[in-house]
């Protein structure tokens, strides 16, 4: 079955240091993967997309890989904040989806510890 | 430059009623999704509209429908509605054209309780 597993539901840091997210996704074919920021009773908001020929992407303080034969990415924050506590999804854009282009994995909850 | 609004915030319905929900996407979008988020789960894709039309759906029953306006607004209509029925509903919007793979704008939603 096609299935998108996030790390964790939970993961605590301490502040300064580097929090390490892992999206795992099998079944499925994606052309590109998105990372989404999501703080409670807010929308879900954009930060990095990744396409299925690019190995990294970096803004500012956070990176992303992508490697499609381990059908894993993996997103970085660095000098974490406690300002970066949040909910972070993945989500797959599915090629040729039939009827879901985007497919969201449940969610990492991070919490820097100041 | 708004960013996706949507309204109202919250809204408290019973089973069986109907509901409307409205989204406008961001100035220069064209492309508005709609998504249901239940309470500490991932957002499902509910619907997708461009050029007026239902382009894309996803696993959801008939009692879901919705509507785009010229304007590129949108609303999401749910008939007979059920206890489960209760979630985040966010519309997110995008500059696609025919280019499906843009990230999308999301609104912070309309929060539906069910009674």
């Amino acid at each position: 079955s096609q299935k998108i597993e996030q790390n964790s539901e939970a993961l605590n840091i301490q502040e300064g240091k580097t929090a390490t997210l892992t999206c795992n996704y099998t079944n499925y074919s994606p052309a590109y993967l998105q990372w989404y920021r999501q703080d409670p009773g807010r929308g879900p908001v954009f930060l990095l997309l990744i396409r299925e020929n690019e190995k990294e992407k970096r803004k500012e303080r956070l990176k992303v890989t992508f490697d499609t034969t381990l059908k894993q990415s993996l997103f970085h924050i660095t000098a974490s904040q406690p300002a970066d506590s949040a909910t972070y999804l993945c989500a797959l854009f599915l090629r040729n989806s039939g009827n879901t282009p985007l497919v969201f994995g449940k969610g990492t909850r991070l919490s820097v510890i100041a | 430059d708004a960013g996706v609004t949507q309204s109202p915030t919250h809204l408290i319905k019973t089973r069986g009623q109907q509901v409307t929900l409205r989204c406008s996407p961001k100035s220069g979008h064209d492309t508005v999704s709609w998504y249901q988020q239940a309470l500490g789960q991932e957002p499902q894709f509910i619907f997708q509209y461009y050029e007026e039309e239902e382009r894309q759906r996803g696993n959801f029953p008939d009692r879901f429908s919705g509507h785009q306006f010229p304007n590129y607004s949108s609303e999401l209509n749910v008939n007979a509605l059920l206890l489960g029925d209760s979630a985040l509903y966010l519309c997110a919007s995008s500059s696609q054209g025919r280019r499906r793979n843009q990230p999308q704008h999301f609104g912070d939603g309309t929060r539906l309780s069910i009674l």
